[in-house]
Formats: C-alpha cells, structure tokens, sequence
C-alpha cells in the first residue's frame, strides 16, 4: 500500500462548479499534512497546511479525518486558473525538528469555460 | 527576496557523462532535498539533508551523489551509473518545525 493514495484524475468540472478531492495516508502516526498545487512543468508551491479542526482559505476548504486516515480538499466557485494538479502530502515522522514529506501522485483538475 | 534557486533550468547530457545540478538557497533553512519527478508520477527523494556536512540516501539514491559543505548549497550530481536519469528535478528546503517545503524552480534534464 502506498503511503500517499490520489485519485489520479482528471477531474473535469465547469467553471463555477465545487470540486471535492480525496487522499487517504498509511501513518496512523503522521503529524501534518498539506494541500500543494504544481502547474504543467513547474515545481509544486504550498496551497495550504491542514489543521485537525478543519480549515478554510477563501475557496479552498481542507479537512482532515484522522480515525479515518483522509484529507479532503473542497474547491467551490472553480476559476479556469484553478486548473493544475493537486498533491496531497503528509510528514509521517514524530516531531523530531525534521520534515521528511511524503508526497501523493497528484490529482489533475480541469476546469472548462 | 528570500527563496531557492536552481540552475541550469535545462540540461542536457550525453551517455557515460557526469553532469551537476545546482542549488543554492537564502532562505536560512537546514534542511535540504532533492526529488525525482518522472510524467504521471509523483515525487520520488533522491537526498537529504538537516545540515551542513551531512546527508542522508533516500529512496532512490543509486546513481546520484551530493555534497553540504555550505548551509546555502546543496548540489546533485547525477552520475553515468544512473541508468534512466531523464526527469523532472526539484530541490526544496524547509524550517526544523515549518509548514512544508518551499521547492525550486527545477532542472529538466534530457539524456542525448
């Protein structure tokens, strides 16, 4: 079982729709997780960190369900700039003072006029 | 503007050639790293580093060295025994107890 586990895509939504994406991790132990874009052949770039308690950033909602071992990310109102894909990742180790993250294959999102 | 920096953003390498990739970051971070991306997959740990004059293999170190003899520099070679090593190359660093990684920019390089 992968540590990391992404619905590959491609999730094709209009512009305006609400797009939900799933990951679910193997580390019961895993201490954070986050949310990165990458566009088509540029390096990924943090979206968001994902709080126990559930956090928001404008459109961007992550949730994070820790009996369950799931991190969702809700996009409402979809711009056509929202298009890229969306990597789900988790830092497995105890906090140590050290960040080994452990990133998912990445979810592609188009949206269409 | 604090960040990393990576160089050159294309290379290109004949068989049987060692060639470096740099990395230089001011972001006074300690921890360095460097990732494989191939197309359709997701980020593969080539090396590490929490800090200056040490690192440490990660998945898939075969074929590949580095050094850290500056907290600013984390450079990768990627030897001639690297057998497939066309891909998509990420450096990154992160705080001890930071949100993540800041990445690179990238070296894509090509086998000739």
């Amino acid at each position: 079982r992968k540590e990391v586990e992404q619905d590959p895509g491609p999730f094709n939504v209009p512009e305006g729709a609400t797009v939900a994406f799933n990951c679910t991790y193997s580390n019961s132990a895993s201490q954070s997780f986050f949310w990165y874009r990458q566009d088509c052949r540029k390096e990924p770039k943090l979206l968001m960190s994902v709080y126990s308690s559930g956090n928001e950033d404008g459109r961007f909602t992550a949730q994070l369900n820790r009996a369950s071992q799931y991190i969702s990310l809700l996009i409402r109102d979809s711009k056509l700039s929202d298009s890229a894909t969306y990597l789900c990742v988790v830092n497995p180790r105890q906090n140590t003072g050290f960040q080994k993250l452990v990133f998912g294959t990445g979810t592609r999102l188009l949206v269409s006029p | 503007d604090g960040g990393i920096t990576q160089s050159p953003k294309y290379l290109f390498r004949k068989e049987g050639q060692n060639v470096t990739l740099s990395c230089e970051q001011n972001l006074n971070h300690d921890a360095m790293y460097w990732y494989r991306q191939d197309p359709g997959q997701g980020l593969r740990l080539i090396y590490y580093s929490q800090i200056v004059n040490d690192f440490q293999k990660g998945d898939i170190a075969e074929g590949y060295s580095v050094s850290r003899e500056k907290k600013e520099s984390f450079p990768l070679t990627v030897t001639s025994a690297q057998k497939n090593p066309t891909a998509f190359y990420l450096c990154a660093s992160s705080e001890p107890r930071g949100s993540g990684y800041t990445f690179g920019s990238g070296t894509r390089l090509t086998v000739v």
